[in-house]
């Protein structure tokens, strides 16, 4: 069965620390792990990550893969209060023609003033 | 459209009756998945099309749960004789192909069973 997993599962940092969060997957021919943020319903999309070691950043975010150990870590820099969120991570198996996302639970971070 | 829509955002329904819950994808976007997301827990896969077909329904979690998806667009998933732990937010999703891109969602739908 599928399983990814995430920690801490929820955090409470000052803001302009810095923050990662991290993600260990198992899943059947893995092909990409994604990263979304969740402040209401809605997982807005961060980054998709296919090969390892190869940072991706955006902003105060940045995420990396390592496909040999099975995980990926998520840091934010500098954090704002607007950072508060839940962030999921989500790999991406293919079986056959089928193909979905499993998602970790989430970890709260929580920052503030 | 210019992301997911999903209808109602919001549903308040007796155990028992029977609610269908529909999703509208970004157009062009072949691949569908339903999810399922209970309060403070993570995101449950239910149901993944590709196209009109459903290569993956391993998620949904008994035979009250049934979806289908018609002319390659908008998606209704219909529970039948609600349970009260079905109360959950709903999430539709979307991506252009199945496989290695991103998927989009939608702002989902509240259901509480009361």
């Amino acid at each position: 069965e599928d399983k990814v997993v995430q920690s801490p599962l929820s955090l409470v940092v000052h803001e302009g620390d810095t923050v990662t969060l991290n993600c260990s997957y198992e899943v059947t021919n893995f092909r990409s792990l994604l990263w979304y943020k969740q402040e209401k319903k809605a997982p807005t999309f961060l980054f998709m990550l296919t090969s390892s070691g190869i940072e991706k950043k955006s902003g105060r975010l940045s995420s990396i893969l390592d496909k040999k150990e099975l995980f990926s870590i998520l840091n934010i820099t500098a954090t704002q209060t607007g950072d508060s969120a839940v962030y999921l991570c989500a790999a991406r198996g293919n079986t056959g023609t089928a193909s979905k996302l499993t998602f970790g639970t989430g970890t709260r971070l929580q920052v503030t003033l | 459209g210019a992301g997911v829509s999903q209808s109602p955002s919001n549903k308040v329904t007796e155990k028992g009756k029977d609610v269908e819950l529909r999703c509208d994808p970004i157009s062009g976007h072949t691949a569908l998945y339903w999810y399922r997301q209970s309060l403070g827990q993570g995101l449950e896969f239910l149901i993944y099309f590709q196209g009109n077909s459903a290569p993956d329904k391993s998620g949904l979690p008994s035979d009250r749960f049934s979806a289908e998806r018609t002319g390659g667009s908008v998606s209704t998933l219909t529970i039948q004789r609600t349970q009260q732990e079905d109360s959950a937010v709903y999430l539709c999703a979307s991506s252009l192909v199945a496989g290695g891109n991103t998927i989009y969602f939608g702002e989902g739908s509240w259901l509480t069973v009361v």
